[in-house]
This record gives C-alpha cells, structure tokens and sequence, in this order.
C-alpha cells in the first residue's frame, strides 16, 4: 500500500460544470477524511466517514457538494454547479482510529474554477 | 472562531541554526496536537506528535514543546537544513483535526 492516493490531481472546470473528485485511502484505514485548503489557509474539515456511515458534515459543506464511501473503502467527493469560490485544494486523508493518532493525507486534488 | 492559530507567516532562519515554530489554542478539550509538514502541490505530512499528559518530546532534530497553561506549542528544528524549507501547519482535534494557518520557514544556505 503505498499511502492515500487521491484522483485528479488536476481538475480545470467551466464555472456551472460539475466535477467528482475519488480517494483511496490506506487499505487497513476505517475512517476517511475529505479538507479543503485555499490560499494562505490551512486544511478546513469539510466531512469524514466512518467505514461508510458519513458521520460529520461541516457547515462549510453546502448542498452542492456530496460525498459518499459505498462499501466503505474509496470515497468520492462531488461538487454540483461549481462556482469560482470553490477554487481550492480538496485533500483527502485517512486514519485507523479516532483521536490519538495522526492522519495520513493524500496529495490533494487542485480544481480551478474560471 | 480560530482555535488553533499560528501567528507568524512566515519564517527565515539559517542553516544550521535552530527553528522555533509557534501555535496557540483556544479549546481547553485538546488533548493530542500534531505538526504537518506541507511542500507546494503535496498533502500534509506527518512530522510529530505530543499527548497532553507529555510537555516535550523529541524525535531526531524536531522537538515539539507543550505549555497546558499557556494553551502554546512550539516545534524546534535544530539544526535546521534547506530541505526543512517548507510550510509548516500545527493542528489538534478528536474526531476532526482543526488546523493552523501555517508558518512558511525558510531555510537559508
């Protein structure tokens, strides 16, 4: 296992466009954790799971963006009529337990909006 | 509602010098903080950790301090080497970690 792998690296959309963004975290890893970071911020929480019960949603998180972890192993996150202020670094991390222990993030999924 | 913070942006220090990173709270409830390490266009990583029943622990050239009364944390770099040029973020939570702004060091040759 080489650690948590997030996909796209990359995401250029058109502002109205939707965009779906998948985390794999680290295979013996139960909880799963999506963060946002923009420009001279650190990572803010947006949700985290829990195999695959979604256990928090921050109040960052609108009703344009969804997350889901099916059978809890991958998760994707999905931003709906994207708009220019969504623009930020979506870091994905995972960890084995909760509290007492660092988490393991991956290398993060740029989107631009224009 | 900022409840960790890190004061200072930014950070120029020389190589070979010592490195002394700053972070605040605000929650009494922390009990376990950590320090990532953040170069451009990567994640977070991993550097160290330290328990509240802990004020200092050390590993290699990082030692992460805790002042429970003061609700302040440091992490010293010694002695500090241009791959240590980074951002650094300190971050605590339970079920969530709450984060730092983060500190850019710089190390200089």
């Amino acid at each position: 296992d080489t650690g948590v792998s997030q996909d796209p690296r990359h995401k250029i959309t058109k502002r109205g466009q939707n965009v779906t963004f998948r985390c794999d975290p680290i295979s013996e890893h139960n909880r799963l954790y999506w963060y946002r970071q923009t420009l001279g911020q650190g990572p803010e929480f947006l949700t985290y799971f829990q195999n695959e019960a979604q256990l928090e949603k921050s109040r960052l998180l609108s009703d344009r963006f969804s997350a889901e972890r099916p059978k809890g192993s991958f998760s994707t996150l999905e931003i709906q009529r994207t708009e220019q202020g969504d623009s930020a670094m979506y870091l994905c991390a995972s960890t084995s337990h909760a509290g007492g222990t660092e988490a393991f993030f991956g290398q993060g999924t740029r989107l631009t909006v224009v | 509602d900022q409840q960790v913070k890190q004061n200072s942006p930014s950070l120029s220090v020389q190589e070979g010098r010592i490195s002394i990173l700053n972070c605040d709270y605000t929650n009494s409830m922390f009990d376990y903080f950590l320090w990532y390490k953040k170069y451009p266009a990567e994640g977070p990583t991993f550097l160290i950790s330290i328990s509240s029943i802990k004020d200092k622990n050390e590993d290699g050239r990082f030692t992460v301090f805790l002042n429970k009364s003061a609700k302040h944390l440091s992490l010293h770099i010694v002695p500090s080497q241009p791959g240590d040029s980074a951002v650094y973020f300190c971050a605590s939570g339970a079920q969530k970690l709450v984060f730092g702004q983060g500190t850019r060091l710089t190390i200089n040759p």
